[in-house]
């Protein structure tokens, strides 16, 4: 299995709305990413879990938490979201210590529309 | 240079020409360039990952170069095809930790 899983692929949630986002993939990679994308802009790093433990969180609002229960899954959990916060939210894998120099496996996002 | 830059934004180029594009990125604190290669609603697809100044890497009609000193990194495809159609970005690694900064990508369109 080569691939990073995503789900849902879209989403439409209400402003006091709970929802998450998961990622899961099954190439033993230790290190997992979230992205966000707007619109005509560059990914913008959220945050990177390295062995299941957070280790950079790129001052992201916490509205937005993220959670890794094991080595296969990483979640998103999204609560009390403003409008701005639609886009679209890439997962992506690696190897821990080499993935800068080998290259991350993304998956195809889910797009998010905040109401 | 502060963020990763790619020109152009977009590229309408005819089936058979051959084209190329740039990625400029600060040359200070340089670990690894990615190119990634991401057509709408699918995954975004490594393409190539160049860490020493000078590197060219290739896969089929598809090639790349890296300037470490000057900042900037060329992607080349020869006789594009319609299924080239997609967006191309390129992101650099500025630390050698896992975090990946991304420019906003060239929209490569190849007319039949």
């Amino acid at each position: 299995d080569t691939e990073v899983t995503q789900t849902p692929k879209h989403l439409v949630m209400g402003m006091t709305n709970k929802k998450s986002l998961k990622c899961e993939q099954h190439m033993g990679h230790r290190a997992m990413y979230w992205y966000k994308q707007k619109a005509k802009k560059p990914p913008e790093l959220m945050f990177v879990y390295s062995y299941e433990k957070l280790s950079i969180n790129e001052s992201v609002p916490s509205r937005f938490s993220p959670e890794c229960p094991n080595s296969s899954l990483l979640n998103l959990h999204l609560h009390a979201l403003q409008p701005e916060d639609s886009a679209l939210y890439l997962c992506a894998s690696s190897q821990a210590t080499t993935g800068y120099r080998v290259g991350y496996t993304f998956g195809s996002g889910t797009r998010l529309t905040v109401v | 240079i502060l963020n990763v830059e790619q020109s152009p934004q977009s590229l309408h180029v005819q089936e058979g020409d051959s084209t190329n594009f740039t990625c400029s990125f600060p040359s200070s604190n340089f670990y690894a360039l990615h190119w990634y290669r991401w057509e709408t609603a699918k995954s975004p697809e490594a393409l190539f990952v160049m860490t020493l100044n000078g590197d060219e890497k290739k896969k089929g009609r598809i090639s790349a170069t890296l300037n470490t000193k000057e900042g900037y990194s060329y992607l080349y495809i020869k006789g594009s095809q319609p299924e080239d159609s997609a967006t191309y970005l390129c992101a650099r690694s500025p630390t050698g930790a896992n975090n990946l900064f991304f420019g906003t990508g060239t929209r490569l369109t190849v007319i039949p």
